[in-house]
């Protein structure tokens, strides 16, 4: 069975340094995508960031990025110069023919 | 402005009641879904439909129903068999590729009393 496991229940770090969250998966598949989301107290979920399993090249976005490394089935987010605003939930998701989820990853910013 | 509406935004049910949540998109999505987020879990699917007059059971399918007789709309009825209703509910949507890039609604808070 194919799953996604974040290991991180909770984190908070001041505001301005690095964070980086963890996302491991599982699957005996070839070709995939990854996804981080973020789901802020407003509730809404939105992307962050996305990876196709082919590219070798981690993806990214501004103060996002990721660490991918296929072989060992592991997909971390990296944030930057963290930002009030970043305080949210993470989750980490692995698409082949279907979504799965991690647990989520609790991120709390302080000022 | 496109996008994916839910409502209510909360929802009182009494036990016994059957409820329906409302989602539309007018993205021009082809696919759509129903999670169920509790406290500490992750997200679990209900139920998905990827074109109009078809859809599937998810992971936690008993005790909902659903329907898609339109492209933009997929409403959710949570029954009187779904026996621990009170959840928060995520509606989503993307295009058919499977690229897993979906776009979410602002979810519905339903509480039984």
């Amino acid at each position: 069975a194919q799953t996604v496991t974040q290991s991180q229940p909770e984190m908070s770090v001041q505001e301005a340094e690095t964070v980086t969250l963890s996302c491991t998966y599982d699957t005996s598949e070839n070709n995939y995508y990854l996804f981080w989301y973020k789901q802020p107290p407003s509730r809404q979920m939105i992307l962050v960031i996305r990876q196709e399993a082919y590219k070798q090249q981690n993806a990214t976005e501004n103060r996002f990025s990721v660490n991918f490394q296929k072989a060992a089935k592991s997909f971390s987010l990296k944030i930057s110069d963290s930002q009030l605003g970043d305080t949210a939930m993470y989750f980490c998701a692995f698409m082949n023919y279907q979504l799965i989820w991690g647990a989520g990853t609790k991120l709390i910013i302080k000022p | 402005d496109g996008g994916i509406t839910q409502s209510p935004k909360y929802l009182f049910r009494k036990e016994g009641q059957n409820v329906t949540l409302s989602c539309e998109q007018n993205l021009n999505h082809d696919a759509m879904y129903w999670y169920r987020q509790d406290p500490g879990q992750g997200l679990r699917l209900i139920y998905y439909s990827q074109i109009v007059n078809d859809f599937q059971k998810g992971d936690i399918a008993e005790g909902y129903s659903v329907s898609r007789e339109k492209k933009e709309s997929f409403p959710l009825t949570v029954t009187s068999a779904q026996k621990n209703p009170t959840a928060f509910y995520l509606c989503a949507s993307t295009w058919g590729s499977g690229t897993g890039e979906l776009f979410f609604g602002e979810g519905s808070r339903l509480t039984v009393l």
